[in-house]
Formats: structure tokens, C-alpha cells, sequence
């Protein structure tokens, strides 16, 4: 079985540092992976799906990356913001369309 | 933006109550995940369905835990009776297909006292 693991489980940096959030999955026959912000209380926003055949993919401050081989994706945030609080999770995505999730880096901005 | 909508966003319910959460998909998105969700936790899969079949049902809990997808769109899962350790937010997703990614809902938060 699939098992995601995210590392840090919590991070606190002060506003205007850019950060790296970590993420490490056992088996690298993966389909996809996602990267999802969930807000304290609420659902999940999808930030960045990276394609198998991608080793990057980027929107605004955030750029996501993919090596399948190592079994490693990593979520690069620049010049955080106090907005930029909440707990990031990453997820892989196999063939058989399932969603194996980490548990999450929560991550505090001081302002 | 198509979202996918879920109700009620909150709900109490006693010990030993039923209870039951909806979930309509993106249209035209054939696979519709329920997840839950435990407080510090990453989702967990409870069940998964392609058009109205379940593919995955070996996590969801059968002797209290039902759910259904009768038309193949909106979806309902219910628990009946409710415990304790059910309290958890419980998320839907659907997805058109493992290239196009999972969207998720806003969950309902589900306490039981």
C-alpha cells in the first residue's frame, strides 16, 4: 500500500522567508500528484497538479516539484505572507484513480 | 469555477443517532470519492464510486456506514447508529479522471455527543 509521509509536521517562519515543505511516497508507479491547502474548519484547495510526466509546475509564488524516481515532491513557497497560513497536504494520485494523502505540514507565518 | 457542493456544513447529532451527509459532484465528473477526515489527520478513503458502482468500499465501516450514488450524479452517505469516534469532518471529491485531478468540497463537521 501506498504511504505518503510529510515532513515537517509543523513549520513557523517569519513573513517574507521562503520555505520548502517536503513530501515522500513509497511506491513511485504514481499517476499524478497534488498539493492541496486546506484552511483550519474547511475543505481542500487544490494548489498544483504535476503530471507524471512533469517535474515542475508552477502558479504565482508557489512552484511544485516531482522526481518519481526518488520518490519525493516538494512544495517551494516564496516570499510567504501571513494569508499563506494553513496546512499544506500533498497527495498521489495511481492509475486506479485513488488519493493517498500525507498528513500534512502546518505552517504558521509570523507577520 | 464548478465546485462540489456538500450539505449540511455542520452537524451535532447524539450518540446512537442516525445521520446523513449529501454531496453533488461537478457535472459530468464519473468518480465521487467520501473521505473522512480525523482532526490532525490526513483523509482517509471511505468509499469510491464510478458512476453509481462502488470500486472501493474496503475501508467503509458496513455495520454503520452506508452509502449510495442511485443515478450515478449526487451522492449520500449515512451512519447509522453514530458513535463517538465517528465525530471527524467528512469530505467529497469527484474527479474526471486520474489526469485531471480530485476536487474536493467544503465537508460537513460532524460532532457526535
Amino acid at each position: 500500500k501506498q504511504e505518503v509521509t510529510q515532513i515537517p509536521a509543523a513549520l513557523s517562519v517569519p513573513e517574507g522567508e521562503n520555505l520548502v515543505l517536503n513530501c515522500s511516497f513509497t511506491d513511485s508507479a504514481i499517476y499524478n500528484l497534488q498539493w492541496f491547502r486546506q484552511d483550519p474548519g474547511k475543505g481542500l484547495t487544490s494548489l498544483l497538479l504535476i503530471q507524471s510526466s512533469q517535474r515542475e509546475q508552477t502558479s504565482g509564488r508557489l512552484n511544485a516539484s516531482l522526481d518519481k524516481s526518488s520518490g519525493r515532491s516538494t512544495l517551494y513557497i516564496a516570499a510567504s505572507q501571513p494569508g499563506d497560513s494553513a496546512t499544506y497536504l500533498c497527495a498521489v494520485i495511481t492509475g486506479a484513480n485513488n488519493l493517498f494523502f500525507g498528513t500534512g505540514t502546518r505552517l504558521t507565518v509570523i507577520p | 469555477e464548478a465546485e462540489v457542493a456538500q450539505s449540511p456544513r455542520y452537524k451535532i447529532t447524539e450518540k446512537s443517532q442516525a445521520v446523513a451527509f449529501w454531496c453533488d459532484p461537478i457535472s459530468g465528473h464519473a468518480t465521487l470519492y467520501w473521505y473522512r477526515q480525523i482532526l490532525g489527520q490526513g483523509p482517509e478513503l471511505l468509499v469510491q464510486f464510478q458512476d453509481e458502482s462502488v470500486v472501493d468500499d474496503s475501508q467503509l465501516p458496513k455495520d454503520r456506514f452506508s452509502a449510495e450514488r442511485l443515478k450515478g450524479v449526487d451522492s449520500t452517505l449515512k451512519i447509522q447508529p453514530a458513535e463517538l469516534g465517528d465525530s471527524a469532518m467528512y469530505l467529497c471529491a469527484s474527479s474526471r479522471g486520474p489526469s485531471g485531478g480530485y476536487t474536493f468540497g467544503s465537508g460537513t463537521r460532524l460532532t457526535v455527543v
